[in-house]
């Protein structure tokens, strides 16, 4: 049983384009995030979600806009795809929001824009 | 804000040699420390955590890493590595996010361990 899964695992398209990613965990925890890994593997949050309810929104353009349906869902959705943002998006969640709790990660979404 | 800084972009060593990955996290009160590992075409998983007590730290598979509070580091130690330790690994420190009042990870540039047989 995956815990945290990611679909698409790859996923290519043009500039310009608009793209969706899901994510879905079966570990029960209350809190989810995105984040972006670069060429070079440094890796940024994007966005958390607690309980559905959005705290975590750091400096990301709004083509990119994040979707809880329920807290075991985080889906990211891209519009106007560029080049800059070729990476790896992976969805990751953690038991609740606090200082100690360790992430758990998605297997990630290698999004290639052409 | 927190931070992490992994002083070694990459370290090759030796199947069955030791190795120690280098930690420095910026000063705080209080501080939560993770390191994490990525093996090829995956996510990150959780290696080990300090969040209080013991200053010494293990893993179950026979990693360590020692909290240092005057030197503001959590070095990751391995006395004897394999083959199948060649992965990336990433520092990273728990920070207070300011709008919320809640805690996001912040994760270093990380360090990519090469085993050679």
């Amino acid at each position: 049983d995956t815990a945290v899964s990611q679909t698409p695992k790859y996923l290519v398209t043009q500039m310009g384009n608009d793209k969706s990613i899901k994510c879905e965990q079966n570990l029960g925890h209350d809190t989810m995030y995105w984040y972006k890994q670069d060429s070079k593997k440094f890796l940024k949050i994007m966005f958390s979600y607690n309980n559905k309810e959005l705290i975590i929104n750091e400096t990301v353009p709004n083509r990119f806009s994040p979707k809880s349906p329920d807290k075991a869902h985080l889906n990211l959705h891209i519009n106007s795809l560029e080049l800059g943002d070729s990476a790896v998006y992976f969805c990751a969640s953690s038991q609740d929001p606090s200082r100690r709790s360790p992430l758990h990660f998605g297997n990630g979404t290698r999004l290639t824009v052409t | 804000a927190q931070s992490v800084t992994q002083l070694d972009s990459q370290v090759p060593v030796f199947e069955e040699a030791p190795v120690e990955l280098r930690c420095n996290y910026s000063s705080s009160v209080s501080v939560y420390l993770f390191w994490y590992v990525q093996y090829p075409n995956q996510g990150l998983q959780l290696l080990l955590k300090y969040l209080s007590g013991s200053t010494l730290v293990e893993s179950i598979n026979g990693f360590e890493a020692e909290f240092n509070k005057s030197q503001t580091s959590f070095h990751l130690r391995k006395p004897s590595v394999h083959i199948s330790d060649t992965a990336e690994y990433f520092c990273a420190v728990s920070d207070r996010y300011m709008s919320t009042g809640g805690f996001k990870t912040i994760f270093g540039a990380g360090t990519r361990l090469f085993v050679k047989a």
